[in-house]
């Protein structure tokens, strides 16, 4: 059973801080990984996708992965109120034409 | 701007009564997701279309049915809702399978009465 864990939180912290949000998966041979971001009552949201081993920055966001520690983290840089939301990981599956498994997600509580 | 769309947003249906769900895209990509997310838990597929090509996961229970008439359009049919079915169903298109981003519609809010 291929599985994504994600701390479910909630992570809390302070406005203008770093949020740190961590991502670990069973399967050795996924090759794509995912962060959404999802508000409450609303859909996913792109965020970020990685495919190589390091870091990769957009704006305010950095994805990191490493692939033999089957481990995938987002870090949120001036953390922000509006950034509260649950952040889901997503990895591919199942070989090349695999399909995403999602994360529970973590809830994120940016306090002004 | 190139979107997904579903209709209804909100969809209320009483228990055992057929429920049809869409979903449109103007991104013009080959595959098509549905998925049903209940709260605090990950979204969970049930099917994709891969233009006509059309995949069932084992899991999904035969009373969830799809349809995708033409590249555009990709409809959800519950054919006898039950309490258990009500969530948040979620429409997602990619360019192709495996590694591709996917991007997510709005979703239908399902109420089982």
């Amino acid at each position: 059973q291929k599985e994504v864990e994600q701390n479910s939180g909630p992570l809390s912290v302070p406005e203008g801080a770093i949020a740190s949000l961590n991502c670990t998966y069973s399967d050795r041979v996924s090759q794509s990984f995912f962060w959404y971001r999802q508000y409450s009552g609303k859909s996913p949201e792109l965020i970020m996708s990685i495919y190589s081993n390091g870091d990769k920055e957009d704006g305010r966001f950095t994805a990191q992965l490493n692939k033999a520690s089957q481990y995938v983290s987002l870090l949120i840089r001036d953390s922000q109120p509006s950034d509260s939301a649950t952040y889901l990981c997503a990895v591919q599956g199942g070989g090349s034409q695999g399909n995403l498994i999602f994360g529970k997600g973590t809830k994120l509580s940016v306090k002004p | 701007d190139a979107m997904v769309i579903q209709n209804p947003r909100y969809q209320v249906t009483q228990f055992g009564k057929p429920v049809t769900l869409s979903c449109s895209q103007t991104l013009n990509h080959n595959v098509m997701y549905w998925y049903q997310q209940k709260s605090s838990q990950a979204p969970k597929l049930l099917f994709h279309y891969y233009d006509k090509d059309f995949n069932n996961e084992a899991d999904t229970p035969d009373n969830f049915q799809s349809r995708r008439p033409n590249t555009s359009f990709c409809f959800l049919d519950i054919r006898s809702p039950g309490l258990g079915d009500a969530a948040m169903y979620l429409c997602a298109t990619s360019r192709e399978l495996g590694g591709h981003e996917q991007y997510f519609g709005p979703g239908t809010r399902l109420t089982v009465t």
